[in-house]
């Protein structure tokens, strides 16, 4: 089954400590990307990364990282989590973006700094 | 710079009936897709339609449809003969041919009546 697989789906956590959330996909996608929802705000981008070692800032990568060592990976690192950094992260993967070819969302992360 | 406006944060629907969903972007580019996502309250993102800036014919998927006015700059979303079902949240996107950064809308959250 094609799917986008995120870890952990929820996350409680304290400030400060290093966290990763893992996310993986099977259908061989170039385009990869980390979001962040919150409310009254939608999804906003934080990194995208088109290729293996090519990523690139979204609109809020503050706080955040990513690594594109391999195809089917594109963790988020965040290093020293804060809490307004609580939010649902989602991360997706497509084939062609800007083109048809929609992004798959993984089913999400709720992640809370305390 | 991007930008995508969802002006509707709540709408209600009969069921049965068809409900519009507005839409408006800013965009300096000639290339760009135009996507709709639905979010149920189970919180998966559910890829719904497709708009391409060069394409010349109005989306349809079913029973969604796109009116797509490009020098107005909108897409805005009508769903036929409303379902209990279709209630979520519906975000509109953006995403250059060229940089492939997403924006999402706010969102606008339907809730369809029996």
């Amino acid at each position: 089954e094609a799917q986008v697989t995120q870890n952990p789906r929820y996350l409680i956590t304290v400030t400060g400590k290093k966290l990763t959330v893992t996310c993986s996909q099977n259908m061989n996608h170039e385009y990869m990307s980390w979001y962040r929802q919150d409310p009254g705000l939608g999804l906003r981008q934080i990194y995208y990364s088109m290729n293996v070692e090519v990523t690139d800032k979204g609109d809020v990568p503050e706080g955040y990282k990513v690594s594109r060592k391999e195809k089917r990976n594109f963790p988020l690192i965040l290093e020293s989590p804060s809490p307004n950094q609580t939010s649902l992260y989602f991360c997706a993967s497509s084939s062609d973006p800007g083109s048809n070819q929609p992004q798959h969302f993984g089913d999400g992360t709720r992640l809370s700094i305390l | 710079a991007q930008k995508i406006t969802q002006t509707q944060p709540g709408m209600f629907v009969q069921e049965k009936e068809a409900v519009t969903l507005d839409c408006t972007y800013d965009t300096s580019d000639q290339s760009y897709g135009l996507f709709w996502y639905k979010q149920p309250s189970s919180g998966e993102m559910i890829f719904l339609i497709y708009q391409g800036s060069y394409d010349e014919q109005n989306a349809t998927e079913g029973r969604y449809s796109l009116n797509f006015q490009k020098a107005r700059k909108s897409t805005n979303l009508v769903i036929s003969a409303s379902q209990l079902g279709d209630s979520a949240m519906y975000f509109c996107a953006i995403a250059s041919s060229g940089t492939y950064k997403y924006i999402f809308g706010t969102g606008t959250r339907l809730k369809v009546l029996a």
